[in-house]
């Protein structure tokens, strides 16, 4: 069975800090990759795609790919209160979506 | 608005009862989604629809049912409701192409 696994946290950051989220998947035929972000109550929203290896950055977040290793993760530089939610890693398979558990991210003021 | 949405966004219903949760998106998508959301599980995949009138079963598809005689619609419906079908529901699109977007959500309580 194809699995997407992240470390269900909390994670606490200092604010101002760097925030490491991390996500290993099963299948290796997966081709597309993602991070969504869900504050309390609401619908998750995508905040950062990658499909090939290496990192992709936009503005303070950073997204790295390792195919190899089967590995994905999702830096957040600067991090703010604001950022406090949960992330949820997803993985493409057969035109659905494998997701992840979440990791719920705790920025201190 | 162009977008998906979801209705009702709450809904509080009794053991047995029928329910129906809709889904409309105007982006003209072909693939369209179900899940379900509790705390522990993540996002459980419930069904899925390729293009009007194909469905597929997901992880979690007992006790629904889904129909898409349109491509914008995609309702789920609970034929006989039961108090471990309680979950916050999402629906979500697809155009093949980059990722899903997801509706605000459904919250269903079942007494």
């Amino acid at each position: 069975q194809k699995e997407v696994e992240q470390n269900s946290g909390p994670l606490s950051v200092p604010e101002g800090a760097i925030a490491s989220l991390n996500c290993t998947y099963s299948d290796r035929g997966s081709q597309s990759f993602f991070w969504y972000r869900q504050y309390s109550g609401k619908s998750p929203e995508l905040i950062m795609s990658i499909y090939s290896n290496g990192d992709k950055e936009d503005g303070r977040f950073t997204a790295q790919l390792n195919k190899a290793s089967q590995y994905v993760s999702l830096l957040i530089r600067d991090s703010q209160p604001s950022d406090s939610a949960t992330y949820l890693c997803a993985v493409t398979g057969n035109y659905q979506l494998i997701w992840g558990a979440g990791t719920k991210l705790i920025i201190k003021p | 608005d162009a977008g998906i949405t979801q209705s009702p966004r709450y809904k509080i219903t009794e053991t047995g009862r029928q329910v129906t949760l809709m889904c409309h998106q105007t982006w003209s998508h072909s693939y369209m989604f179900w899940y379900r959301q509790d705390l522990g599980h993540g996002l459980r995949l419930i069904y899925y629809s390729a293009a009007a009138d194909i469905t597929d079963k997901g992880e979690v598809p007992d006790g629904y049912v889904v129909s898409r005689s349109k491509t914008e619609n995609f309702p789920l419906t609970l034929e006989s409701a039961t108090r471990s079908q309680t979950s916050v529901y999402f629906c979500a699109s697809w155009s093949g192409q980059e990722t899903q977007y997801f509706g605000p959500g459904t919250r269903l309580l079942v007494l």
